[in-house]
């Protein structure tokens, strides 16, 4: 019974390049939510998604980040233009039927 | 908006117990609590709905005051293995659909 899986799991970029983190939810889930965590920070809401859905975008930063949950595939969430500060860990988590949040294993993401 | 946890740090020898708290401003409709080790993604232990319910399993329980807007975790006869931070997340009763609100975060560290 696979977790979630996140994929890359480190990931390095140069200010300017994007960044494309992936994540495939618990089967049988189909709630996503994305968090940041700076490093010896706590956990940072981003974005939650359904299928297809964008229900709550408000932790989001305005610009250069968008996030999707396709009807096929996984959820992506996108940087465009990355700057140092974008450097984190991302993590993905999804919920079913009950309200409990599996976490994924996180992508690092590093800045150059 | 953010729930505030205390202590900040604790340190314990094996078989001592501790009590992390949780306390938000806003009214709540569930507390989930996770254990982070470094360098891996948080980990679910519990979550509480309001009703004012306490929940445990093994020697980890915790309550959950919907009046005072407060989660306690108790960890009793500490191990080795407690050792990492430990986050509340909070779900406000405006149905937020999911989004988890996450405090600062707890330090516990077990010595032999």
């Amino acid at each position: 019974n696979a977790g979630v899986m996140q994929n890359p799991r480190h990931l390095v970029r140069r200010r300017g390049q994007e960044a494309r983190l992936r994540c495939s939810p618990m089967k049988g889930h189909s709630h996503v939510y994305w968090y940041r965590q700076l490093p010896e920070e706590g956990l940072k809401f981003m974005v939650y998604l359904q299928k297809e859905n964008i229900i709550d975008e408000s932790g989001m930063p305005k610009e250069r980040f968008s996030a999707e949950f396709p009807k096929e595939g996984p959820s992506i969430l996108r940087i465009q233009q990355v700057v140092r500060g974008d450097s984190a860990a991302y993590f993905c988590a999804s919920s079913g039927v009950s309200e409990t949040q599996y976490f994924g294993p996180g992508t690092r993401l590093l800045v150059l | 908006q953010q729930p505030v946890q205390s202590p900040q740090a604790v340190i314990l020898r094996e078989g001592e117990d501790a009590v992390i708290n949780c306390s938000s401003s806003k009214a709540l409709y569930s507390v989930h609590w996770y254990r982070q080790k470094h360098g891996e993604a948080p980990v679910f232990l519990m979550i509480l709905l309001k009703g004012g319910e306490q929940k445990g399993h093994d020697k980890i329980s915790a309550s959950f005051n919907e009046k005072k807007q407060q989660s306690s975790l108790y960890l009793t006869a500490s191990q080795l293995s407690y050792s990492g931070t430990y986050f509340c997340g909070t779900e406000g009763q405006s149905n937020q659909g999911g989004k988890l609100i996450f405090g600062q975060g707890t330090e516990l560290s077990v010595k032999p």
